[in-house]
């Protein structure tokens, strides 16, 4: 099965900051990769989907790149509501789809 | 509106079957393309996927849960039933139930989430 790989796991920062998460895949997934936000006690929500298209609705401050198995995800000026914990998911493979391990963005 | 939602046992006992329901609207999963998942997230970790059925039928399973899980559909009553066996405390989680639209395009409606405990 294609494992994928997020950094780092949590960090700190500051509201206005930029923010980057890295997720990587065990093997090349083309752009079958989404991120995923999720606040405490509720479901993840869609962010972005094949790599870099925003779901409708979410904020121009996120953004997504990459390619095969290198992929990020950035917040441009982070917000008080975006302190949360991101995941990616690729959806390349029969059978198996996969999520990373998380990344929480905390308050510093 | 889309909406999905999952229902089953709070409570299982080790050794034990559990079977959870997802009840959709606002979709068929009858219609090309369309997909429901089992996801879940045992307490402080993170996210699992489990199975997955599209709108012909076509099943998959998470490879080291495949021998434990059964996935199925009922078009006419707009539900996905999962069923996973040789429940472990392990296993204690909230499972989701999500749509996709296509094979890349994310889990766009979520449901809301079902604690599983498992304890005896």
């Amino acid at each position: 099965d294609i494992q994928m790989t997020q950094s780092p796991s949590s960090l700190s920062a500051s509201v206005g900051d930029r923010v980057t998460i890295t997720c990587r895949a065990s093997q090349s997934i083309n752009n079958y990769l989404n991120w995923y936000q999720q606040k405490p006690g509720n479901a993840p929500k869609l962010l972005i989907y094949e790599a870099s298209t925003l779901q409708t609705g979410v904020p121009s401050r996120f953004s997504a790149s990459g390619s095969g198995t290198d992929f990020t995800l950035t917040i441009s000026s982070l917000q008080p509501e975006d302190f949360a914990t991101y995941y990616c998911l690729h959806q390349y493979t029969i059978p198996a789809w996969t999520f990373g391990q998380g990344t929480k963005v905390e308050i510093k | 509106q889309v909406t999905l939602r999952e229902s089953g046992p709070a409570l299982v006992k080790p050794t034990q079957s559990v079977t959870l329901t997802c009840t959709f609207s606002g979709f068929s999963l009858s219609t090309s393309g369309m997909c429901v998942s089992w996801i879940r997230q045992p307490p402080g970790k993170a996210l699992e996927w489990l199975a997955r059925i599209h709108w012909d039928d076509s099943k998959y399973y998470d490879t080291s849960l495949k021998t434990r899980l059964t996935i199925s559909k009922d078009n006419s009553k707009n539900q996905v039933v999962v069923t996973m066996t040789n429940m472990d405390p392990v296993d204690t989680a909230t499972y989701y139930c999500a749509r996709t639209r296509g094979y890349s395009n994310g889990f766009d409606y979520w449901g809301q989430g079902a604690l599983v405990t498992v304890s005896s």
